[in-house]
């Protein structure tokens, strides 16, 4: 099974507008964390945004919030004001505690957004 | 200024040779890793490094290796035994290699292409 599911391929959003990248997760573990990355075309991941499973308020970076419903298993971004510079592949990732004491990222496939002007 | 710098950006392969990619990061982190990804898709990951001297396979390990002589440093070669190599190679480093809530940042990613 997928531990991270990011069901939309593609989004498009207009300039200005609010758009909403939807992304599920799968784990057991009590202790865990959810980053969104950002890929341009150019290729560098950009860190965005992180919540951990235990933090009560959804984290917000700017233009950036993340919708956090743990009973549902969601952690989706939202980005507000669209600009054409968030033309851009969108990762969801989620961090767990491994057996040996470390852990690593697993991603979701991605989803590409085009924002129109 | 801080961060980690992959090289080469781009770099072509013949079949059968033996490629090493390069990564060095100075914000001072212990835990470092490779990651690999290919059109379309997530990433998946090939090593990683809690400290000097010591590395652990990922999910993709197969036909790679890695070394990890330096703090700052850990290059990915790419061998002959990796079938399908043509990919995205992306070198990452967290403050700690445990903990739920380090961010893991990345380099801006080697293209490799075999030819």
């Amino acid at each position: 099974a997928q531990k991270i599911t990011q069901t939309q391929p593609g989004m498009f959003v207009q300039e200005k507008e609010a758009v909403t990248l939807d992304c599920t997760y799968d784990t057991s573990d009590p202790s865990y964390g959810l980053f969104w990355y950002k890929q341009p075309s150019s290729g560098e991941m950009i860190f965005l945004i992180y919540q951990g499973s235990y933090d009560q308020q959804n984290a917000t970076e700017g233009r950036y919030s993340l919708n956090f419903q743990k009973a549902r298993k969601s952690a989706n971004l939202v980005i507000s004001a669209s600009q054409l510079g968030d033309s851009a592949m969108y990762f969801c990732a989620m961090r767990e505690d491994g057996f040996s004491g470390y852990s690593t990222l697993t991603f979701g496939k991605g989803t590409m957004l085009l924002v129109s002007p | 200024d801080g961060g980690i710098t992959q090289s080469p950006k781009y770099l072509f392969r013949k079949e059968g040779q033996n490629v090493t990619l390069s990564c060095e990061q100075n914000l001072n982190h212990d835990a470092m890793y490779w990651y690999r990804q290919d059109p379309g898709q997530g990433l998946r990951l090939i090593y990683y490094s809690q400290i000097v001297n010591d590395f652990q396979k990922g999910d993709i390990a197969e036909g790679y290796s890695v070394s990890r002589e330096k703090k700052e440093s850990f290059p990915l070669t790419v061998t002959s035994a990796q079938k399908n190599p043509t990919a995205f190679y992306l070198c990452a480093s967290s403050i700690l290699a445990g903990g739920t809530g380090n961010t893991i940042y990345f380099g801006e990613g080697s293209w490799l292409t075999v030819v």
